[in-house]
């Protein structure tokens, strides 16, 4: 079975770094591209990235350039979103997502659990 | 950057009846259209992409078509479980983008 097993929920405060992870286990995880998604509360998901765990090449959507950093351990199977500097405005649940094909123009099939990031003074 | 709109943003629909949500797409972006289910307190799930190809596992309730910029699902026969949450996901154009979704609620 497909799986992607995201960490737990962090709360954190403005200026601290964080850095979140999601496992895939039960395919190749090194073939497909990993995806990471924000979604505010009521609102659709917003498209952030990814990341091919092979060889850690990314593709950031332009509003999140430079504000995160994906990167990928194809050893354990992982792949993390971090933070250096968090802002009230990260506060978020943020999906890792997998792309269905090879390529990276493909839709997500499979979806971790969801890490909820509260960041509050 | 490619906007999606999605319509209407709540749809009101008793059990056994036929829904039909539109997703339109501010330029075309051929057939490289999904449709995701979200419940409550879950992860979007797959249901429909290139426009039309259910996911595996999917039931025959639901189903795809358009092209190009203008798109539907349609669930033949709204069942329970159906209630929720849909959205659309163009990944034809950097950068992919999700719609804003519908509610689709009981009536």
């Amino acid at each position: 079975e497909v799986q992607l097993v995201q960490s737990g929920a962090e709360v954190k405060k403005p200026g601290e770094s964080l850095k979140i992870s999601c496992k895939g286990s039960g395919y190749s995880f090194s073939s497909y591209w990993i995806g990471w998604v924000r979604q505010m509360p009521g609102k659709g998901p917003e498209y952030m990235g990814i990341i091919h765990p092979d060889d850690s090449k990314t593709r950031y959507h332009p509003s999140f350039e430079g504000q995160v950093t994906m990167s990928a351990d194809k050893s354990i199977s992982i792949v993390y979103l971090q933070w250096s500097s968090l802002r009230a405005s990260d506060s978020a649940l943020y999906y890792c997502a997998r792309h269905g094909g090879p390529s990276a123009w493909e839709p997500f099939d499979q979806w971790g659990q969801g890490t909820l990031v509260t960041v509050s003074s | 950057e490619i906007a999606m709109t999605q319509s209407p943003a709540t749809l009101s629909v008793s059990p056994g009846e036929r829904a039909t949500l539109s997703c339109r797409a501010s330029q075309s972006i051929s057939r490289n259209l999904a449709w995701y289910q979200q419940k409550p307190g879950q992860a979007p799930r797959l249901l429909i992409y290139g426009a039309s190809t259910r996911a595996t596992g999917v039931s025959a309730r639901f189903s795809g078509s358009g092209s190009e910029t203008e798109f539907t699902l349609t669930i033949s026969s709204l069942q329970p479980e159906d209630f929720a949450v849909y959205f659309c996901h163009q990944y034809n154009t950097r950068p992919p983008l999700f719609g804003g979704g519908t509610k689709v609620e009981i009536k």
